[in-house]
């Protein structure tokens, strides 16, 4: 079974980085685009970042651009989201998931979770 | 605040049909058909209901339908069951690897 686990989140000081972790097994992680996507606390979902398969490819939402960096590793079957001059609207759970296969749009298998509050 | 949007909480009783809207623009819901929709219960990790508009990921009951008309996609629950209380978030594909999210509708059954 896909198994999504995420790390690296915890409380963190207004304009502090933040490096979180996604690690995959169960599946051929190289084969996958990745993407993370966040929450804000009892809010609705939000696309925040891809990265294609090799990672040469990388794509960001308006509203992280410029500050957070999505990477991987794909020996270690590993993604990573870089996170700096964090804001309070950067607190939320971000989860990792796969985005489906080539020419296909959408997020199959999820990861739980990792909690991120940006407060003083 | 959120590019897609939908209502904030729907309800019915077990056994009826509930439909659970999604509006987008022309380019996202209404460009591509590439709109899928994910349960998500409290605590818990979005799992995938539809995608592709209107296809069902195996595991998922065929009470589970999607559809779209222009710019508006739409969920719809037949049969509603206890288990269905969620939220339920819409998705498009907005072109050049970007997606957007609606808001999420609450589904109470009652």
């Amino acid at each position: 079974e896909v198994q999504l686990v995420e790390s690296g989140g915890g409380l963190i000081q207004p304009g502090g980085s933040l490096r979180l972790s996604c690690a995959a097994s169960a599946f051929t992680f190289s084969n996958y685009a990745m993407t993370w996507v966040r929450q804000a606390p009892g809010k609705g979902l939000e696309w925040v970042s891809a990265i294609s398969q090799t990672g040469d490819r990388t794509y960001y939402a308006d509203s992280v651009k410029g500050r957070f960096t999505i990477s991987r590793d794909n020996s270690n079957n590993t993604l990573f989201l870089g996170m700096s001059s964090l804001r309070a609207d950067d607190t939320a759970v971000y989860y990792c998931a796969t985005k489906s296969g080539s020419g296909e749009y959408y997020f199959n298998n999820w990861g739980q979770g990792s909690l991120v509050t940006v407060s003083s | 605040q959120f590019a897609l949007t939908q209502p904030r909480s729907v309800s019915g009783s077990p056994g009826q049909t509930v439909t659970i809207s999604c509006a987008g623009t022309s380019s996202d819901v209404g460009r591509y058909d590439y709109v899928s929709w994910y349960q998500q219960h409290p605590g818990k990790a979005p799992k995938l209901m539809i995608y592709d508009v209107t296809k069902r990921p195996s595991g998922v009951p065929d009470r589970f339908s999607g559809s779209k008309s222009g710019n508006t996609a739409s969920l719809t629950i037949f049969g509603l069951q206890a288990e269905d209380e969620a939220d339920y978030f819409c998705c498009s594909y907005a072109g050049t690897y970007t997606w957007v999210f609606g808001g999420g509708a609450k589904l109470t059954v009652l």
